[in-house]
């Protein structure tokens, strides 16, 4: 495809489960983001993956969250021991290049967690 | 928090009309850039302006960027029903290697036929 795809769409889950979440950047973009966007917080970022380059968890907002991008493609982020706050939108973005001024990135379709 | 700041918060127009919208921001950067969302879901890219840039256009959209205000615009001439939707300006710091983005807190725009 020529967007950006994330999966599943709508995700609903019980208090305490682990949860995995899944985006597939476009092709050839080097630069890999995860948001997310809730009522009380607005948009947030989470987590940025370049190459091989060690990524940037500073965004994670507990060590119950952690991400991993295989191959330098397929990104996946995993929430351990879902809380009732962790509902909400995650949007995955992908750029093409990274640093300096050129940088658009494009969001996929997001994921809707609700936590029950 | 680090987060900007849109104002104003909702804007209801008919269609035909112009939509202005502003955005400030906090720290130095390296681009700007809005964002439409329709229905809470995807963000849909609209325009990049690099800082060293005052004014860019797109079809009916124009952005303008004050750096030494730390302040964007962004109009929408002629609008049209389809252009109801949530509007976000987003910032990349300059000097970070990251190039996460800073979000506004956005503009719900409402275009009536």
């Amino acid at each position: 495809g020529a967007g950006v795809s994330q999966s599943p769409s709508n995700k609903v889950t019980e208090k305490g489960k682990d949860v995995e979440l899944r985006c597939d950047p476009i092709s050839g973009h080097t630069a890999l983001y995860w948001y997310r966007q809730s009522l009380g917080q607005g948009l947030e970022f989470l987590i940025y993956f370049q190459g091989n380059s060690a990524p940037d968890k500073s965004g994670l907002p507990s060590d119950r969250f952690s991400a991993e991008r295989t191959g330098g493609s397929v990104s996946t982020l995993t929430i351990q021991r879902t809380q009732q706050e962790d509902s909400a939108v995650y949007l995955c973005a992908s750029s093409l290049v990274s640093g300096g001024p050129y940088n658009e990135q494009f969001f996929g379709p997001g994921t809707r967690l609700t936590v029950l | 928090s680090q987060q900007g700041e849109e104002d104003p918060q909702a804007l209801s127009i008919q269609e035909g009309e112009n939509a202005t919208m502003n955005c400030s921001y906090k720290t130095s950067i390296n681009n700007l850039q809005w964002y439409r969302q329709n229905s809470g879901r995807g963000l849909v890219h609209l325009i990049l302006i690099r800082s060293n840039e005052r004014e860019k256009h797109s079809g009916r959209l124009r952005v303008t960027l004050d750096t030494s205000k730390k302040s964007s615009s962004l109009l929408i001439t002629a609008s049209r029903a389809a252009d109801t939707a949530s509007y976000f300006c987003a910032t990349a710091a300059a000097l970070s290697h990251t190039d996460k983005l800073i979000f506004g807190t956005g503009t719900r725009l409402q275009v009536f036929p």
